[in-house]
């Protein structure tokens, strides 16, 4: 079965800094969502990569996906505290999504 | 659009005790599905139906059961609660097994079993 490893499992960084959280599959990734949960509610789609090598960019967060389609990271850059929260990541299986753990994000005015 | 709806919000059972819980979408999604999330373990598939009228088991489906009678409806019913099922269950839909299937998420439920 597939598994989805994210690191870290927790995270607080200071006003401005940059950030990076990886996912990494144990197997090959067909599609990988990212999906941001803030504390109490339901979860937001943020982005979905699919081909090896690809990267996209919303507002001041970028994913990417490795060659070889195992492993994707999540950057934030200048973070805000409106950044923080869970992010989980997650791999398409035959019409399922396999989360990670997730990663708790604060941010520190 | 209300996207995906789910009912009720909170929910303090005692062991043994019957509820279920009702998720409803309105997005003409074929796909729909039952998570539970606890503490450090991300979220975990419990039951998923692939359209009207069927449903499949997730990985943690033992002590669930679920239906599908209708299209915009997935409802999930624990028969005799028990305190490992506290927790925090989210409903999703989508639209299939595309090339792009976005899953959308309700607000969550939280329930707690004495």
């Amino acid at each position: 079965s597939q598994e989805l490893e994210q690191s870290p499992q927790s995270l607080i960084v200071q006003e401005g800094k940059n950030l990076t959280i990886n996912c990494t599959s144990s197997k090959t990734l067909y599609g990988l969502y990212w999906y941001k949960q803030k504390y109490g509610e339901g979860l937001i789609f943020l982005m979905m990569l699919q081909k090896g090598g690809e990267e996209k960019s919303h507002e001041k967060i970028t994913a990417k996906l490795d060659e070889k389609k195992q492993q994707s990271s999540l950057h934030i850059t200048a973070s805000q505290p409106s950044h923080a929260g869970i992010y989980l990541c997650g791999a398409a299986l035959w019409g399922k999504l396999i989360f990670g753990q997730g990663t708790e994000l604060s941010v520190k005015p | 659009n209300a996207g995906v709806t789910q009912t009720p919000k909170f929910r303090v059972l005692k062991t043994g005790q019957s509820m279920t819980l009702l998720c409803a979408q309105d997005m003409n999604h074929e796909y729909m599905y039952w998570y539970r999330q606890d503490p450090g373990m991300g979220l975990r598939l419990i039951h998923y139906s692939v359209g009207e009228g069927t449903t499949a088991k997730g990985e943690v489906p033992d002590g669930y059961n679920v239906s599908r009678l209708k299209k915009q409806n997935f409802l999930l019913g624990l028969e005799s609660a028990a305190p490992s099922q506290t927790s925090v269950y989210f409903c999703a839909s989508s639209a299939g097994t595309g090339d792009y299937n976005e899953q959308f998420f309700g607000p969550g439920t939280r329930l707690t079993v004495l």
